[in-house]
């Protein structure tokens, strides 16, 4: 059974860089058969695609996050990792990791980790 | 605004029939991308309930059956439960913003 766990700090002050680490277990990114994604829920409100990666290292991102944006993988920890730069108080939200399917679907998820941004 | 569009919140009574739609447009499902719904329980993180449509995983209860048509999709459930009471999403890519996966803005599903 594929898991995932993200994890990283619940706080972040505004202008710094947001970062994320999800661990998965039970199953390879190296296996090539997935892609990895980042998808967050501010408080309230509904899902929002971050953007993923794929073991190779190859990456794909939100349009709208692009410019703050960097998803990396290590494959020996069997970790993706996400990096968004100049926070505001518009990217508090749970943060999941998820791993998706073809065509486009994402099976498993992690738990979710909230982060807070915030001076 | 969600590029795919949901109904805020629906109802039904124990035992009765719902469902949920999702409207897309020509560059997501009308082009035929396949559509995908999550069931959120309060304070959990999403579920696969139906991928490819109308395809379930296996565990979800034949209850939950989707269909597409058009540029549009929908989410039936049968035989409500109180345990159905939560957050439904669906899901799909889009091909005219970069190639990015889109949500439904969610629906309430409440049990009366």
């Amino acid at each position: 059974q594929v898991q995932l766990q993200e994890s990283g700090p619940g706080l972040v002050k505004p202008s710094q860089t947001l970062s994320l680490t999800c661990t998965v277990s039970g199953g390879s990114i190296n296996s090539g058969d997935h892609y990895w994604s980042w998808i967050r829920q501010p408080p309230g409100k509904g899902l929002e695609w971050i953007g993923y990666i794929y073991y190779s290292g190859s990456t794909h991102y939100n349009p709208s996050l692009k410019s703050r944006l960097t998803i990396s993988v290590d494959t020996s920890k069997n970790q993706l990792s996400m990096k968004l730069s100049s926070v505001t108080a518009a990217d508090t939200a749970v943060y999941y990791c998820a791993r998706e399917s073809e065509p486009h679907y994402f099976d498993y998820w992690g738990q979710g980790t909230l982060v807070t941004v915030s001076s | 605004q969600s590029v795919l569009t949901q109904p805020p919140s629906v109802s039904g009574a124990p035992g009765q029939r719902v469902t949920i739609s999702c409207t897309g447009s020509s560059s997501n499902i009308g082009a035929g991308y396949d559509v995908h719904w999550y069931q959120q329980l309060p304070g959990t993180a999403p579920k696969l309930l139906i991928n490819a449509n109308s395809d379930r995983p296996s565990g979800v209860p034949d209850r939950f059956s989707g269909s597409k048509s058009g540029t549009s999709a929908s989410l039936a459930i049968t035989g409500l439960q109180a345990e159905d009471e939560a957050d439904y999403y669906c899901q799909s890519y889009d091909s005219s913003l970069s190639g990015s996966k889109v949500f439904g803005g969610g629906t309430k599903l409440t049990v009366l």
